[in-house]
């Protein structure tokens, strides 16, 4: 079955780099959207970007500067990096799979990981 | 950016009650609209997909509406397990969110 998987750091100082894995399993990342969603307190939830199944990239103008989203598709993994973080980045962060006939619908979400941006 | 707002932030209802929650977008959105519940603790599931498609496995209680700018969800029959907060999102133009309808029982 499709399963989503976040791991991330858990704390990370201002001012670094937030490094984000998400493994999948149940299907290739080369035939579906993967879409990275935040939700914090301050703004509640956000569609961050997605990483289609060619492998492109869009992004929320909101992150654009800094953030990236890629993947290994030999290791099923996806994978998002946002520099610059600021205390308001402090949130739970998703992966999601499209759904089976649109990539405008997130049909399957990881657990999410809780990132807190603090020194 | 288009705006999604939802109503109300949170509401009381009791079992069996047939429940409306509401959505409004800052501009048309031509029926490209999705609903989510999200359980404390556990991350938001697709409940409804392009305003009125139930997804595969949701209860037939659930339905959706609307058009335009105006969207809503309704709950025939509040069953206990209902308890979650419900947030809308639009596709017309990218992504965004409502801040969100907390369920309570009454």
């Amino acid at each position: 079955q499709v399963q989503l998987k976040e791991t991330g750091p858990g704390l990370v100082q201002p001012t670094q780099t937030l490094s984000i894995t998400c493994t999948v399993s149940g299907f290739s990342l080369t035939s579906y959207y993967m879409q990275w969603v935040r939700q914090t307190p301050g703004k509640g939830l956000e569609w961050m970007g997605f990483i289609r199944s060619g492998g492109s990239t869009e992004y929320n103008s909101e992150f654009k500067s800094r953030l990236s989203i890629s993947r290994d598709t030999s290791k099923n993994q996806v994978f998002l990096k946002m520099n610059s973080l600021k205390t308001e980045d402090t949130g739970v962060y998703y992966c999601a799979r499209e759904g089976d006939s649109s990539p405008n619908w997130f049909a399957y979400w990881g657990q999410g990981t809780l990132v807190t941006v603090s020194s | 950016d288009i705006q999604m707002t939802q109503s109300p932030s949170l509401l009381s209802a009791s079992v069996g009650d047939r429940v409306t929650l509401s959505c409004k977008a800052s501009q048309n959105i031509y029926k490209y609209l999705n609903w989510y519940q999200q359980k404390l603790g556990e991350a938001p599931k697709l409940l409804i997909y392009y305003t009125n498609s139930l997804q595969t496995g949701i209860p037939s209680r659930f339905s959706g509406s609307g058009s335009g700018t105006d969207y809503t969800l309704t709950i025939s029959s509040l069953q206990p397990e209902d308890v979650a907060t419900y947030f809308c999102q639009q596709y017309n133009s990218w992504y965004t969110f409502g801040a969100g309808t907390k369920l309570e029982l009454k």
